[in-house]
């Protein structure tokens, strides 16, 4: 069976640090990989997807960027956190074949940038 | 680029009915998902429609009109732990990203 990771499951981090977000998934090859933002009481926001090694596709502009340095791993990473950075990051994956792409979460990241 | 809105918080009591709507618009439709998200959890999937119709899974039912760009979510015989909120979303024809509404909370009250 598939399952993906995802560390640290929090982080409090003081503005203008890095940061550096992992995601894994077993069980499965060439997934699709996704992260989102969810900020309190909101929606998630696409940040980037990728489908395969070294493809990123960004969805919104901002101070983040996203890896895939191999197959089934997704690193999220920021050179200088802004305190709008704060929320729950999600890490997603799903099948890249097939009729329809149902997505599998990880279980977040909850970052707080003080 | 993708409009989806759904209502920001429904209340309800344990055992009733309760329907959770949302309506898109979109550049390209594929299909439509609805997921659950309990407090400071991921969310987890529910239902996929593609087709026009209702499709029935237990206690929940989802329900798409394309033509409309209109879902409804149905949770009957309601029970406490079905308190979290709701999260409609779209596909674009290429199927790879989601696009997500803002989420609907549902209280369920004794």
């Amino acid at each position: 069976s598939q399952t993906i990771h995802q560390w640290p499951a929090t982080l409090v981090q003081p503005v203008g640090s890095p940061l550096s977000l992992e995601c894994t998934v077993e069980g499965t090859s060439n997934p699709n990989l996704y992260w989102y933002r969810q900020a309190a009481g909101r929606g998630l926001q696409l940040l980037f997807y990728s489908v395969g090694i070294g493809q990123i596709s960004s969805e919104v502009p901002q101070n983040l960027s996203a890896s895939r340095p191999q197959d089934r791993q997704f690193i999220l990473s920021s050179k200088k956190l802004l305190l709008s950075d704060s929320g729950f990051y999600l890490c997603a994956w799903s099948t890249s074949t097939g009729g329809w792409y149902e997505q599998y979460f990880g279980p977040g990241t909850r970052l707080t940038v003080t | 680029g993708q409009n989806i809105d759904q209502p920001t918080e429904m209340t309800a009591t344990e055992g009733a009915i309760v329907q959770i709507n949302c309506t898109y618009q979109t550049s390209g439709f594929n299909g439509l998902f609805w997921y659950q998200q309990h407090a400071g959890e991921a969310p987890t999937f529910l239902s996929y429609n593609v087709l026009d119709g209702l499709e029935e899974k237990g206690r929940f039912s989802s329900f798409l009109s394309r033509s409309k760009g209109y879902s409804y979510l149905l949770l009957k015989e309601l029970q406490m732990k079905d308190s979290a909120s709701y999260l409609c979303a779209v596909t674009e024809a290429a199927g790879n990203k989601l696009t997500f509404g803002g989420g609907t909370r549902v209280l369920v009250k004794p």
